[in-house]
């Protein structure tokens, strides 16, 4: 199957402090990426749809100002956390849809995010 | 009532058991059927994936949907220890790409 990865795999800031993570489809072009979060032992959550060249949807209740979303290119997408809370610490993972006709999403392996 | 139910189990079989796993959904629009397998803490893995009614086998693996059921099922044969994961359904529609999870079953395979 294709290959999503996802930078960093952990990380550990302090409350108040922006992180950024990256998203990119390694042997493929992804017209849209997608953002989930994941609590222990529960089912992903999704953030919010990612189309290149194009602001991204948010799902309802997630704060887009909160968590911003950017999607240079066909390849790479990225979320910053800011001003990270504690209550943000949790499991980030993207996936990327590869272009039509094909409907697969792959996944990436994940960051674990920590606020202090 | 959730858009896809699926028992979260936890499931536990012992090692060369079949293991069989089952979702089912509300939304008739639902075309696209995945099978996704997660190791802790790590991403979701594609395993199977079909489109609309029918069976597909991939090695030890084969995933089943019936749209006038709206069920869908994946049985792992020959289960091994290294099956031990969290598996999820998902699916979605032909003019939506966001995907619909169930809650994931856990599975342990035991030596």
């Amino acid at each position: 199957g294709a290959v999503v990865s996802q930078h960093p795999s952990r990380v550990i800031c302090k409350s108040g402090t922006s992180v950024k993570i990256e998203c990119r489809s390694l042997d493929f072009q992804a017209t849209t990426m997608f953002w989930y979060r994941q609590f222990p032992k529960q089912s992903l959550m999704l953030m919010a749809t990612s189309n290149e060249g194009s602001k991204a949807t948010y799902e309802q209740g997630v704060e887009k100002d909160k968590f911003l979303i950017n999607h240079a290119s066909l390849t790479l997408s990225t979320l910053t956390v800011t001003s990270a809370h504690p209550e943000d610490s949790s499991f980030y993972i993207c996936s990327a849809r590869e272009r039509e006709p094909y409907n697969e999403q792959f996944f990436g392996p994940g960051t674990r995010l920590t606020v202090l | 009532q959730k858009e896809v139910e699926q028992d979260p189990g936890p499931l536990s079989v012992p090692e060369g058991a079949i293991v069989s796993l089952n979702c089912t959904y509300s939304n008739s629009a639902f075309q696209y059927f995945m099978w996704y397998r997660q190791y802790s803490r790590k991403g979701p893995e594609l395993l199977m994936y079909t489109y609309s009614s029918g069976n597909k086998e991939d090695g030890r693996f084969t995933a089943q949907v019936d749209k006038s059921s709206k069920y869908i099922s994946l049985f792992i044969r020959d289960s091994q220890p290294s099956d031990s994961a969290t598996y999820l359904c998902a699916m979605n529609s032909l003019d939506d790409y966001k995907l619909s999870f169930g809650a994931g079953t856990t599975v342990t395979v035991r030596a």
